[in-house]
Order: C-alpha cells, then sequence, then structure tokens
C-alpha cells in the first residue's frame, strides 16, 4: 500500500507568515498532485508535478517535487485569510495506472 | 452549469436500509471515480470506471455497488447501511487517468443512524 503522509496536520497562522506544508512517501510517484479543499466542497487542484525536482509556481505557493519522486513540499509566501482551507498532496500511482493515494491532509488556518 | 454533481448533498438513513448517491459530470470526460472522506479528511478511493468500465475496485464491502449506464453518470448504491458508512463521499471525473486533474463534485454526507 502506497502511503503519503503530510505535516503538519494542522497549521494556525498570522496573516503575512509564510508556511511549507510536506508531503512524503516511501514510495515513488509518477507525478504527485496538491488539492485545496474549502469546507462542503469538493477538493480542487492547485497543480500536478510531474518530474523530479521539479518547482512550480503559482502566485504566492511555491510547489517542489523530490528528486526521487517521492515527496513534496508546498509553500506559501505571505499567507492570506483566502488560504484557509484543507491541503491534500496526492500521488498517482507508478504501477497501478489510475489510482490516486491521497494524503492524510493539511489543514490551514490563516487569522486575519 | 456545475460540472461534477452528485445528489443528495445530504443522506441521514437508518441502520440496514438501501440508498442510492448519484454522479453527472458534463464535462464530456471518460473516467469516473466515488472517493470516500472519513471524519478525519483522510479521502480514499473506492472505485473508478473508464468509459462504462470498472478499473479500479478498492477493498471496499460488497455492499457498496457502482453504476455507471453510461460515461456521464456514476451512481453509488449502498445495501444495507451500517454506522460506520458515515463519511463525505465524493465523485470525480477526469479526462483520462495520468497526470490529469479530476474535478470533484461538492460531496455527499451520508449520516447513518
Amino acid at each position: 500500500t502506497q502511503l503519503l503522509e503530510q505535516s503538519p496536520q494542522f497549521l494556525s497562522i498570522q496573516e503575512g507568515e509564510n508556511l511549507t506544508v510536506y508531503c512524503n512517501s516511501s514510495s515513488v510517484f509518477s507525478s504527485l498532485q496538491w488539492y485545496r479543499q474549502e469546507p462542503g466542497e469538493g477538493p480542487v487542484l492547485l497543480v500536478t508535478v510531474v518530474t523530479g525536482g521539479e518547482v512550480k509556481k503559482l502566485k504566492r505557493l511555491t510547489f517542489q517535487f523530490g528528486d526521487a519522486r517521492k515527496d513534496s513540499s508546498l509553500h506559501i509566501t505571505a499567507a492570506q485569510p483566502g488560504d484557509t482551507g484543507l491541503y491534500l498532496c496526492a500521488g498517482l500511482s507508478n504501477t497501478n495506472a489510475g489510482k490516486s493515494t491521497f494524503g492524510d491532509g493539511t489543514t490551514l488556518t490563516v487569522k486575519p | 452549469d456545475t460540472a461534477v454533481s452528485q445528489t443528495p448533498k445530504y443522506l441521514v438513513t437508518q441502520m440496514g436500509n438501501d440508498k442510492s448517491i448519484k454522479c453527472e459530470q458534463n464535462l464530456g470526460h471518460d473516467t469516473m471515480y466515488w472517493y470516500k472522506q472519513d471524519s478525519k479528511k483522510f479521502l480514499k478511493i473506492m472505485f473508478s470506471y473508464n468509459n462504462k468500465e470498472l478499473i479500479i475496485n478498492e477493498t471496499v464491502p460488497n455492499r457498496f455497488s457502482p453504476k455507471s449506464p453510461d460515461k456521464a453518470h456514476l451512481n453509488l448504491h449502498i445495501n444495507s447501511l451500517e454506522l460506520g458508512d458515515s463519511a463525505v463521499y465524493f465523485c470525480a471525473s477526469s479526462q483520462g487517468w495520468e497526470n490529469t486533474e479530476a474535478f470533484f463534485g461538492q460531496g455527499t454526507r451520508l449520516t447513518v443512524v
């Protein structure tokens, strides 16, 4: 079973602070995705990273895929209350096409 | 204009009942999924269909039976509901399954009492 562990599980910060969320596994993934989920809604894709070592930026969000394609990080610069939500990483299987394994989530609260 | 819509949004039912959740996508995608999100927000895939054909069937009790009448619909029927079935169930769709974006519905919060 491929497992993805996210840390921290909960994060509460003030507006303007920076933060990093980690997504770790002992398994290799063909690609990794980050989603954000707001209360009462389904997850919405933020980014897909495919190549080991790849870095993608989405405004104040920076995503990195580990060189060995086993881990990823999400860095948010100058967090805003609108960033509040549940962040989920999801690894797409290297061997079982079509199966996404989701991490256990990081709940971020950004206080104004 | 909702891309992936599921009904109902809330479902409260008694143990032992049989219930269905419906899902429809208007994105023209060929792959649809059912996920279960537990109280700790852990999201786990249950089933995946590609062009109406079952391609992923995780270790799910056989009380859960997905039905895909066409590419745009994937319904979930649950027999003999148990307390442990209480969760939020998400339907999703994608175009293909490799490195593609999955679009999720708003979820169905199932409460078994």
